[in-house]
């Protein structure tokens, strides 16, 4: 199965700083798929196929990466952005996720 | 609007059975699968298995045979889950979420509680 390693699994960020968030694969993957969950909720989609946006995610956050290495990265934080935020792959089944990196807002 | 709702909490005892359902709406049922994923108190996400609602096909995480089994009745544009032979290692919130590579939409979670 791919592993998928996402770090750091805690951050904490002052409003208007940028945040990377990395997840990093075992074996090589085609698409990285990432969720945001805020605690209670459901995951929600966040960004996929590795750089798209989902709907009604705003523009500070964007997607990168290919092979073994993604990242998420928010370019300025704003406080609704903290919560835990997931990696997810398909290349290979099972599917799986990252361990989880929670964000916390100073 | 896309619509994923499950039905409520559960709370069982070890060694029973339990099925779950996810009634999907706002969308042509057999156009996507159907996916199952655990979340364990204070873990991460674990992929479960797919059922393709048009054709009938399963495809399960090895981790999970034999643990659950995922059926699909068009007619009510609703998927099940029934997990077996429960411990307390099944205890945990379990979603259904649409869509082949990625996951769209999610249901809102049923919490498991298996307890004596």
């Amino acid at each position: 199965e791919t592993v998928l390693t996402q770090s750091p699994t805690t951050t904490a960020a002052s409003p208007g700083e940028k945040v990377t968030i990395t997840c990093r694969a075992n074996s090589s993957v085609s698409y990285m798929h990432w969720y945001q969950q805020k605690s209670g909720a459901s995951p929600k989609l966040w960004i996929y196929d590795t750089s798209k946006l989902a709907s009604g995610v705003p523009n500070r956050f964007s997607g990168s990466g290919s092979g073994t290495s993604y990242s998420l990265i928010i370019s300025s934080i704003e406080s609704e952005d903290a919560a835990t935020y997931y990696c997810q792959q398909k290349s290979s089944d099972p599917r799986t996720f990252g361990g989880g990196t929670k964000l916390e807002l100073k | 609007e896309v619509k994923l709702q499950q039905s409520g909490d559960e709370l069982v005892r070890p060694g029973a059975s339990v099925r779950m359902s996810c009634k999907a709406s706002g969308y042509t049922f057999t156009a996507y699968a159907i996916h199952w994923i655990k979340q364990s108190p204070g873990q991460g996400l674990k992929w479960i298995g797919t059922i393709v609602p048009l054709i009938d096909t399963t495809s399960y995480n090895q981790k999970f045979k034999g643990k659950a089994t995922l059926t699909a009745d068009k007619s009510s544009n609703t998927a099940y889950m029934e997990l077996s032979s429960l411990t307390s290692e099944d205890s945990a919130v379990y979603y259904c979420a649409r869509n082949w590579e990625y996951f769209d939409y999610w249901g809102q979670g049923i919490m498991v509680t298996v307890s004596s």
